[in-house]
Parts: C-alpha cells; sequence; structure tokens
C-alpha cells in the first residue's frame, strides 16, 4: 500500500530564517506531488505541483519554492521566511496522470515568530 | 478566482439526522469530485468521490449527489454522528487533463449528541 509522510510536524521560525519541509511517498511510482497551505481560517491554497522530477508548476506568487529530487520526495522551502508563511503545510499525492484522488500527509505546523 | 465554492462555513445538525453539504463550482470542464474531511492539526481524509457520468455515489452512510446542469454537489450523512464532527472540503477536477485538485473554503460540521 502506499504511504506519504511529511516532515517536521511542527516548528517555530524566525522572521528571515530559511524554510525545509520534506515529504517522501512510498509504494508507488512517478506520482503527482502536491504542496498546500491552509491558512487560519481559508481553504486548501495549491501552491505547487509536480508531474515528474524537476518538473514544478507554481500556482501562486510567493516567498516559497519547490523541488523534486527524486521521483518520490517533494520538498518545500524558503531562503528568508516572512510573518505571512505561517500556516498548516500539506503535501500529498495522486496516481500519475489526471482525474485521481489525491492523498495527504500529516501536515506541518509552521509558526513564524 | 474561487471556482469551487463552499458557501456554509458551518453547519450544527442533531445526532442521528442527515447532515448536508454542499457545493458549488463555476468551471465546466470539472468532471470528477471528490469530499474530504479534516480534523484539526491533521491531513485531510479521503471520503468520497463520483464522476460525472454519474448523479449518485453511496458509500456506507455518505452519499455524494451531483448536478451537472446546476453546476452543484452536495454531500449527505445518514445518520450523522458526533464523530462526524469536522471540516469537510469539496474539491473537483478534469479527468482529461488537468494535474491539479481545486478545493473549496471548507465547512465546519458540528454533530451535537
Amino acid at each position: 500500500s502506499q504511504t506519504i509522510h511529511q516532515w517536521p510536524a511542527t516548528l517555530v521560525q524566525p522572521v528571515g530564517s530559511p524554510l525545509s519541509l520534506e515529504c517522501t511517498v512510498e509504494g508507488t511510482s512517478n506520482p503527482n506531488l502536491y504542496w498546500y497551505r491552509q491558512a487560519a481560517g481559508r481553504g486548501l491554497q495549491l501552491l505547487f505541483y509536480s508531474v515528474g522530477i524537476g518538473q514544478i508548476s507554481s500556482e501562486v506568487p510567493q516567498n516559497l519554492s519547490a523541488s523534486r529530487p527524486q521521483d518520490r520526495q517533494f520538498i518545500l522551502s524558503s531562503k528568508k521566511l516572512l510573518l505571512s508563511d505561517s500556516g498548516f503545510y500539506l503535501c500529498a499525492w495522486s496516481m500519475t496522470g489526471s482525474g485521481n484522488t489525491i492523498y495527504f500527509g500529516e501536515g506541518s505546523w509552521l509558526t513564524v515568530v | 478566482d474561487q471556482q469551487v465554492k463552499q458557501n456554509s462555513p458551518s453547519l450544527s445538525v442533531q445526532e442521528g439526522r442527515i447532515s448536508i453539504l454542499n457545493c458549488d463550482y463555476t468551471n465546466s470542464m470539472f468532471d470528477y469530485f471528490l469530499w474530504y474531511k479534516k480534523y484539526p492539526a491533521e491531513g485531510p481524509t479521503f471520503l468520497i468521490s463520483i464522476s460525472s457520468i454519474k448523479d449518485k455515489n453511496e458509500d456506507g452512510r455518505f452519499t455524494v449527489f451531483l448536478n451537472k446542469s446546476a453546476k452543484h454537489l452536495s454531500l449527505h450523512i445518514v445518520p450523522s454522528q458526533p464523530g462526524d464532527s469536522a471540516v469537510y472540503f469539496c474539491a473537483a477536477t478534469n479527468s482529461g487533463g488537468y494535474q491539479k485538485v481545486t478545493f473549496g473554503t471548507g465547512t465546519k460540521l458540528q454533530v451535537i449528541p
């Protein structure tokens, strides 16, 4: 069966510090990978998605970037965090192709202070 | 542009009664729809989906109805249980080419014992 894990689960970072959230998927090959953010009082906002190694699509202009160095690894990064980057970040995957159910990781709480 | 809308931010229902959560979409290219349930500080869990070739899909206590002409779908939970209390997200995608899934803003369901 397929599993998805992301870490760290929670982190508190000062403004201006870097960020790295990591996500890995097991039990499948060539998945679509996604980073979503849920800000307080808002829905799930798609930040990035990837259909293959090195292929990243950005949905919103922001202070964040994503990379996919390996088939089942997806990394969310920032060089300098802003207060507005605080939120609940979710990694997700779906089967290759389109129109498939996506499955979420456990989420990572980021508080920028 | 919010392509998937959940106009009711919250809903309270008595235990044992029916819960009806509604969702509207604007993009006529969407043809695959999903419902997720989310507890605080956890990743969303997939509940049920429906393809546009159907108008109803049932799984246990959960039934999703799709009205393509009205671009409207709803999730029925019968009977409602206290453990159903969570935020429910409606989502939509296109099986013919979209790699991403668009989410609504969520409806917080409270089932009162």
